[in-house]
């Protein structure tokens, strides 16, 4: 089983460039997230979807962008790197509904470093 | 808005003892899931234990077992005969019940088991 796979891992970015965090995840589930986690600190909602074409901002959303075409995937785009975005990234799913428990699934992580 | 509050940012407990990790979170909802997550230094977050508030038995699997007061909002994670593998960040977290399932996180206990 796969679960949530994200990529990339591991990436440096200079200041002002752009990149895209892919996350996918095979389980069928609705609801999809992407938090940071910055160092010592627990994790912090970027942005989520509720289902494929519904996005929601989260907690801290300034300076990402995402987009839901299918159910299966879930990029968060950052527009002009800036270095109070060095953090790790954790993309998550789970299916809500009506009685399911609500579980979350976290990805790997992908480490980003904006220099 | 729910908070999630871990007051415990470093605990350290020999091999094979208990140790009780504490979490407390304000909420004025009465339908809501608790969860604890393990983030070993791999930053995998894993899920440890849930409870769901409107069942009044405290959640257990194995060795993990948690302390659900709902009036004093507090949901404290007892770990048995703790290992070397149970090293790790715990991190404390909130869910409001179906149609909000984002997660709200603590900032996290340190856990060292010391052999």
């Amino acid at each position: 089983n796969a679960g949530v796979t994200q990529t990339p891992k591991f990436r440096i970015l200079k200041i002002g460039q752009s990149m895209t965090l892919q996350c996918a995840q095979d389980m069928n589930h609705n609801y999809m997230y992407w938090y940071r986690q910055d160092p010592g600190m627990g994790l912090k909602l970027i942005y989520y979807s509720v289902g494929a074409g519904i996005t929601d901002k989260g907690e801290v959303p300034n300076g990402y962008n995402v987009s839901r075409s299918t159910t299966e995937d879930f990029p968060l785009r950052l527009e002009l790197a800036a270095p109070s975005q060095t953090s790790v990234y954790f993309c998550a799913s789970s299916l809500a509904h009506r009685g399911s428990g609500n579980t979350i699934y976290f990805g790997e992580g992908s480490w980003l470093t904006v220099v | 808005a729910q908070t999630v509050t871990q007051s415990q940012p470093e605990m350290s407990v020999q091999e094979a003892e208990t140790v009780t990790l504490s979490c407390t979170y304000d909420t004025s909802e009465s339908n809501y899931y608790l969860f604890w997550y393990k983030q070993p230094p791999s930053r995998q977050m894993i899920l440890v234990i849930r409870q769901e508030a409107y069942k009044q038995q405290n959640a257990t699997e194995n060795r993990f077992s948690v302390n659900f007061q709902k009036a004093a909002k507090s949901f404290s994670l007892k770990i048995s005969d703790s290992q070397l593998g149970d090293t790790a960040m715990y991190f404390c977290a909130f869910m409001l019940s179906f149609g909000n399932e984002k997660l709200t996180f603590g900032t996290g206990t340190r856990l060292t088991i010391i052999p």
